[in-house]
């Protein structure tokens, strides 16, 4: 089974600091990948595509193909960065079942003043 | 607020008693998504709508689960005989289902906590 995994269940840096959330994943094919967040009291929200290769709010990730990862940086984290962070992808690209997505369990980012 | 609305924000129910929850979807979105989310995990799927025609549902969703889309617009999930690992957040989500503008991009409502006592 397609496998999404964040080895990091919390991750606490200081304002300033480097950030780098984990995300591997187990696929065949051409991985399509997305980073949701949630942050407090809000709705699970998009944070981005990696077919889009977009940098949104400072942050970017980058599909590593050897690796199998799809880690979320970002060199200079911010006090409204922390949320809860989650890796997840399709099971397959295109066909009748994209929007089914398979989440990793989230990772909880708390970035101190 | 147009986005994905979702009622009950929170439900008590005793062991053994039917809930059902509500989603209306974003305007003019054809896909309608149901998953559930328990502590400490990430959303896990449980079924899908392309308008009224359910397409997918996953192993998760036992005999005692039942969605409905009839007009493909709102959706309704419905838990009978409601049991105590029922208690979760039940998140529904849409999307475009225009794959060559936002594929995979789906669009999530604020969930229904359900507690199962």
């Amino acid at each position: 089974a397609q496998r999404v995994t964040q080895p990091e269940k919390l991750l606490s840096v200081f304002k300033g600091a480097p950030v780098e959330l984990k995300c591997n994943y187990s696929y065949s094919g051409s991985p399509e990948l997305f980073w949701y967040v949630q942050y407090s009291r809000q709705r699970l929200q998009l944070l981005l595509r990696h077919i889009s290769r977009e940098s949104i709010k400072g942050f970017t990730a980058d599909l590593n193909k050897g690796e199998t990862s799809f880690h979320l940086k970002k060199p200079f984290a911010q006090e409204e960065d922390s949320a809860m962070y989650y890796c997840a992808h399709p099971p397959n690209a295109g066909g009748t079942s994209y929007g089914k997505l398979t989440f990793g369990q989230g990772t909880i980012l708390t970035v101190h003043p | 607020d147009t986005g994905v609305s979702q009622d009950p924000r929170h439900k008590i129910t005793k062991r053994g008693q039917n809930v059902t929850f509500r989603c209306d979807p974003i305007s003019e979105h054809n896909r309608l998504y149901w998953y559930r989310q328990t502590l400490g995990q990430g959303p896990e799927f449980l079924t899908y709508f392309q308008n009224e025609a359910q397409l997918e549902k996953s192993r998760l969703l036992s005999d005692r689960f039942s969605a409905e889309r009839p007009k493909g617009s709102f959706s309704t999930l419905e838990i009978q005989r409601t049991e105590q690992g029922d208690s979760a957040m039940y998140l529904c989500a849409s999307s475009p289902g225009r794959f060559e503008t936002q594929g995979n991009t789906i669009y999530f409502g604020e969930g229904s906590w359900l507690t199962v006592v």
